[in-house]
């Protein structure tokens, strides 16, 4: 079953401004983790930022924020003042603990963001 | 290095023949990953060790994937008598945590397998 959803396959946004990238999920365990991470064009994905379960307040990394709403189960990421570096994929990732034993992240299908001059 | 290094970065494979992707994580992570990452899609999960001990393998599609991890650092993903539909991009990660949902996944640069 999935457990994360990106409803955006791609979002454009002018230079400068703020965008919202979405991200649901679904977990039935109260202790989680989600994070967001940016590959480019180069292939290469790197972490941004992370929210856990229990953090009351969202969590902040520079020019990326996570609005995290735990009842409604949403991550959305908030990129503000986009660069033209901030073109591409974007992946909401959850952490959990399956009954196996050990933390599997899942990944969400990704936005492709194009952030225009 | 100080990163994920995988090996080899491109493979072209034809169709039958067994192929090794390698992956040496940091030094000291405790949990290792696999991923196959379809062009344009999300990483789809294959698998994942903590230490040497392989916790969960649901995501490996077929018996023909196998991974190992002995020592609990390097590791390899074999697929055997490969078909065009493995091509995709495989991604190893890993993380410093294997006791916590935090701690982000470091990747490597991936290993490209064209099944011809």
């Amino acid at each position: 079953a999935q457990k994360i959803t990106q409803t955006q396959p791609g979002m454009f946004v002018q230079e400068k401004e703020a965008v919202t990238l979405d991200c649901t999920y679904d977990t039935s365990d109260p202790s989680y983790g989600l994070f967001w991470y940016k590959q480019p064009s180069s292939g290469e994905m790197i972490f941004l930022i992370y929210q856990g379960s229990y953090d009351q307040q969202n969590a902040t990394e520079g020019r990326y924020s996570l609005n995290f709403q735990k009842a409604r189960k949403s991550a959305n990421l908030v990129i503000s003042a986009s660069q033209l570096g901030d073109s591409a994929m974007y992946f909401c990732a959850m952490r959990e603990v399956p009954n196996t034993g050990g933390f599997k992240t899942i990944f969400g299908a990704g936005t492709r963001l194009f952030v225009k001059a | 290095g100080a990163g994920v290094s995988q090996s080899p970065r491109y493979k072209v494979a034809k169709r039958g023949q067994d192929v090794a992707l390698r992956c040496d994580p940091i030094s000291g992570h405790v949990s290792l990953f696999w991923y196959q990452q379809a062009l344009g899609q999300g990483p789809e999960f294959l698998t994942y060790f903590q230490n040497e001990a392989q916790l969960d393998k649901s995501g490996l599609p077929s018996d023909r994937f196998f991974a190992e991890r002995p020592e609990g650092s390097v590791s390899t993903l074999k697929i055997q008598r490969t078909q065009q539909e493995d091509s995709a991009v495989y991604l190893c990660a890993s993380s410093l945590s294997g006791s916590s949902v935090a701690g982000e996944l470091f990747f490597g640069e991936g290993s490209r397998l064209t099944v011809l």
